[in-house]
């Protein structure tokens, strides 16, 4: 049984444009959300994060939107850049539980055209 | 500033045969340290985490073993490899009490079993 859903397994924008990736959780006792980026043969690079205390964090062209009530959240990025095409992962965790071991989703792979 | 090795870069190893693969981290001390695997089309799947030297827990019971020799250094090990076991291979780190959660990923290895 999945806890993080992502569920569309790849995107395709324009650069320039916005690239919104989305992600979809069941566990509500969540409480720290990570976007990771991939590239091929490399390992992730930690993207982003936000605690459930809030709903929206910012850092440069990448914005994190989170909804408890729905139990999602996404990711934005602008504007999109050829360099931003990779597999981006959502994670959770039960950072106030003590656990610092996030659960993955299965990842989008975000294509940027020039 | 930290950093984390994992070698051997690529393995086709066959069925049946041992395995090894060695992660050391530098830069930092009593880190938290994972194992995961990508499988083809799958998201990350943790195998095993260590909170200090000796001290393994196991998420997903199969022919895998780790071990924690050293404070900085974790070992992915199998005596006896299966198709199934062919992946890309990731080891990670965090530090408690930081106040973040970010992992932070090594090169990977990319293991096919013949």
């Amino acid at each position: 049984d999945q806890q993080v859903k992502q569920n569309s397994p790849s995107l395709s924008v324009q650069e320039g444009r916005i690239s919104i990736l989305n992600c979809d959780y069941t566990n509500s006792m969540f409480d720290y959300f990570l976007w990771y980026k991939k590239y091929p043969a490399e390992g992730p690079t930690f993207l982003i994060s936000i605690s459930s205390i809030k709903d929206k964090n910012e850092d440069g062209r990448f914005t994190v939107f989170l909804n408890k009530s729905a139990k999602h959240l996404s990711l934005h990025i602008v504007p999109s850049q050829p360099g931003d095409s990779a597999v981006y992962f959502c994670a959770a965790s039960l950072a106030s539980g003590g656990s610092y071991i996030p659960t993955f989703g299965r990842g989008t792979s975000l294509i940027v055209h020039p | 500033s930290q950093t984390i090795h994992q070698w051997p870069a690529t393995l086709v190893q066959p069925v049946g045969s041992p395995l090894s693969l060695e992660c050391t981290v530098e830069g930092t001390s009593n880190p938290n340290l994972y194992w995961y695997r990508q499988a083809a089309g799958r998201g990350l799947q943790l195998l095993f985490y260590s909170v200090g030297i000796g001290q393994i827990s196991s998420e997903v019971p199969q022919n895998l073993s780790a071990s924690r020799p050293q404070d900085r250094q974790f070992i992915l090990s199998s005596k006896k490899l299966l198709l199934s076991d062919s992946g890309f291979y990731l080891c990670a780190w965090t530090t408690e009490g930081t106040g973040t959660y970010e992992q932070y990923f090594g090169p990977g290895t990319r293991l096919t079993v013949t």
